[in-house]
């Protein structure tokens, strides 16, 4: 079993849905929990960033992180066709700037 | 630039070639990443630099694969006698380093290597 799992889709909502995205992990020891969006051919960038748990809002994004469950979340409200990309969660452990463990991505498009 | 920069984008080796990916980072960011993304996984951890000093390398696959900054600024990694299964996009990551978890990564646009 790996550290952190990602349903791969592909997912395919309408334009104005609510999308729900979401990863599930084994390692208590991960405290800092991000969401990353991946274009197709470009690098990750950083959407969201949660420390322990929480939620967080930024604008139509909302991160939701629930440390008891191991669960993280990320919900878009109102999506859009510009949000058709990758969604990448990842975490990492507290105590120093270590490596991010990715989950496989969530392949997400917003039909018009 | 303002960006993390990688070269080459694209890159064909035949089985046993050397190759070798170029990371110019964010000026001034202390820390480098190397993350290795295959086709429709997310990316894994390969290596970390703290300015010239290699932190971690835990994640590097085998010893064909090695990757240095020597003056704490560009990186480069390098794969030996390439095999099929290092075909994968090669992401270069930077950030400041302002404290335990709180670098955010920024990544460059990614190598992708193919090995025929």
């Amino acid at each position: 079993q790996k550290e952190v799992e990602q349903d791969p889709g592909p997912l395919s909502v309408p334009e104005g849905a609510i999308v729900s995205l979401n990863c599930t992990y084994s390692n208590s020891a991960f405290q800092y929990f991000m969401w990353y969006r991946q274009y197709s051919r470009k690098g990750p960038e950083l959407l969201m960033y949660t420390y322990s748990s929480g939620n967080k809002e930024d604008g139509r994004f909302t991160a939701q992180v629930d440390k008891s469950s191991k669960y993280i979340s990320l919900f878009i409200r109102d999506s859009q066709p510009s949000d058709s990309a990758t969604y990448l969660c990842a975490m990492r452990k507290g105590g120093s700037q270590g490596n991010l463990i990715f989950g496989k991505g969530t392949k997400l498009s917003v039909k018009p | 630039g303002a960006g993390v920069s990688q070269s080459p984008r694209y890159k064909v080796a035949k089985r046993g070639q050397d190759v070798a990916l170029r990371c110019d980072p964010i000026s001034g960011h202390v820390s480098l990443f190397w993350y290795q993304q295959a086709l429709g996984q997310g990316p894994e951890f390969l290596t970390y630099f703290q300015n010239e000093a290699q932190l971690d390398k835990s994640g590097l696959p085998s010893d064909r694969f090695f990757a240095e900054r020597p003056e704490g600024s560009v990186s480069t990694l390098k794969i030996q006698r390439t095999q099929q299964e290092d075909s994968a996009v090669y992401l270069c990551a930077s950030s400041t380093d302002r404290g335990p978890g709180t670098g955010e990564l920024f990544f460059g646009e990614g190598s992708r290597l193919t090995v025929l």
